[in-house]
């Protein structure tokens, strides 16, 4: 398709576990973003990659959560040691670089710690 | 740091009334502002950029930078309007992206 996609859609996982959420990208967009949507909370930010240079992690919420970007395309968010407060659904957009291009988002990843 | 505001989590008109979701933003250097919407079981969609100074669907925001807001407007709201409205601010010298905490609109028939 031409779109964002995520997978999985929905994962359910014991507090303690480690999840793997992932997101393809749309082919030729080189800024890619992760953002957590809680009830009530809005879009958080939580990382962004810009083609080669260092990804802005500051909205990385801590040490459990870390995300990389492989070839420039597919990018993985990882969640060690889930805890219960990290239940929310988990989004990704991606960009072409400039000015006033628009951001599209995949479908999310609901993400729930049991 | 930048940052975006938006003031109201539940907003509700009736079905042909004027509607306007507030957007306010800190931001030190010139923005590019956004609004984007969510409609229900539908994944976030651009709405419109305030450079296009574009009227989508009826809605309209206008910059103001002197109050630092990004309102959104719509003269005659309608029953499909009903969405999670997001205003999100781009700075000019990078990507990142930051979005306001949401409003949800509810037009009542």
């Amino acid at each position: 398709g031409a779109g964002v996609s995520q997978s999985p859609s929905n994962k359910v996982t014991e507090k303690g576990k480690d999840v793997e959420l992932r997101c393809d990208p749309i082919s030729g967009h080189t800024a890619l973003y992760w953002y957590r949507q809680s009830l009530g909370q809005g879009l958080e930010f939580l990382i962004y990659f810009q083609g080669n240079s260092a990804p802005d992690k500051s909205g990385l919420p801590s040490d459990r959560f870390s995300a990389e970007r492989t070839g420039g395309s597919v990018s993985t968010l990882t969640i060690q040691r889930t805890q219960q407060e990290d239940s929310a659904v988990y989004l990704c957009a991606s960009r072409v670089k400039g000015g006033n291009t628009e951001a599209f988002f995949g479908q999310g990843t609901r993400l729930t710690v049991v | 740091a930048q940052r975006v505001t938006q003031p109201e989590k539940l907003l509700s008109v009736f079905k042909g009334a004027p509607v306007e979701l507030k957007c306010n933003y800190s931001y030190s250097g010139s923005p590019e502002l956004f609004w984007y919407v969510q409609y229900s079981r539908q994944r976030l969609q651009l709405l419109l950029r305030h450079i296009s100074r574009e009227s989508i669907k009826g809605f309209t925001a206008d910059l103001n930078k002197g109050e630092t807001s990004f309102h959104l407007k719509k003269p005659f709201a309608q029953e499909e309007d009903s969405a999670m409205y997001y205003c999100a601010l781009k700075e000019t010298s990078g990507s990142r992206l930051t979005f306001g905490e949401g409003t949800q609109l509810t037009v009542n028939p």
